[in-house]
């Protein structure tokens, strides 16, 4: 997948506006799923976890939907602010946890 | 205030010469990594450890070594066999020792270019 860069998918949304940002998944087996957050120049920051046995978990205004059927997985963010402008990645713990792998990033752009 | 730290924060190279980058952390983490981030690309594994005094390589190790002397510390030297080392390099760490079993925080990063 992409991050942090060139051609990364943009996503703009206005100021307390709620964003959705969506990321795909090959391996089935997966079982543990993460998101980050990294701003520019920086290193990514841990958002939220979700395991393989729940579909939905929600944190402090940001909610991860888990779509196994389809190896979907999706950020919400609640009421955007400035602040959460920056690269999001999920991450995926691909066959028998032997590794991450870190999906497309997407950049998401708020308006103010 | 625990946490994982990188230094320097931006490195430069010379063809032909080796550099460390050096990782520590004090969250009583048995695993760390390395990672390289390429514009366009997602991470990639360079290097990472589970226990003290053990390492294996990752996806893309050829060009780069590490040592894991000490629990706290996981220093990545990038080599001049390395043929494309620019890029920004991440570290991090996680409790458990099965690579993707726990999360993995991430340290700020060392962004090294060659001139």
């Amino acid at each position: 997948g992409e991050s942090v860069g060139l051609h990364l998918p943009t996503l703009s949304v206005q100021e307390g506006d709620n964003s959705i940002i969506n990321c795909a998944y090959s391996n089935s087996a997966s079982d543990y799923f993460i998101w980050y957050k990294q701003e520019s120049g920086k290193g990514p920051q841990f958002i939220i976890d979700i395991r393989s046995n729940m579909d939905k978990r929600q944190g402090q205004r940001v909610t991860v939907l888990l779509n196994k059927t389809v190896k979907h997985l999706s950020l919400q963010i609640a009421a955007t602010q400035p602040g959460d402008s920056a690269v999001y990645f999920c991450a995926d713990s691909g066959y028998n946890f032997n590794k991450f792998y870190f999906g497309s990033g997407t950049k998401l752009n708020v308006k103010p | 205030d625990g946490g994982i730290t990188q230094s320097p924060k931006y490195l430069f190279r010379k063809e032909g010469q080796n550099v460390t980058l050096s990782c520590e952390q004090n969250l009583n983490h048995d695993a760390m990594y390395w990672y390289r981030q390429d514009p366009g690309q997602g991470l990639r594994l360079i290097y990472y450890s589970q226990i003290v005094n053990d390492f294996q390589k990752g996806d893309i190790a050829e060009g780069y070594s590490v040592s894991r002397e000490k629990k706290e510390s996981f220093p990545l030297t990038v080599t001049s066999a390395q043929k494309n080392p620019t890029a920004f390099y991440l570290c991090a760490s996680s409790m458990g020792r099965r690579l993707a079993t726990d999360t993995q925080y991430f340290g700020p990063g060392t962004r090294l270019t060659v001139l």
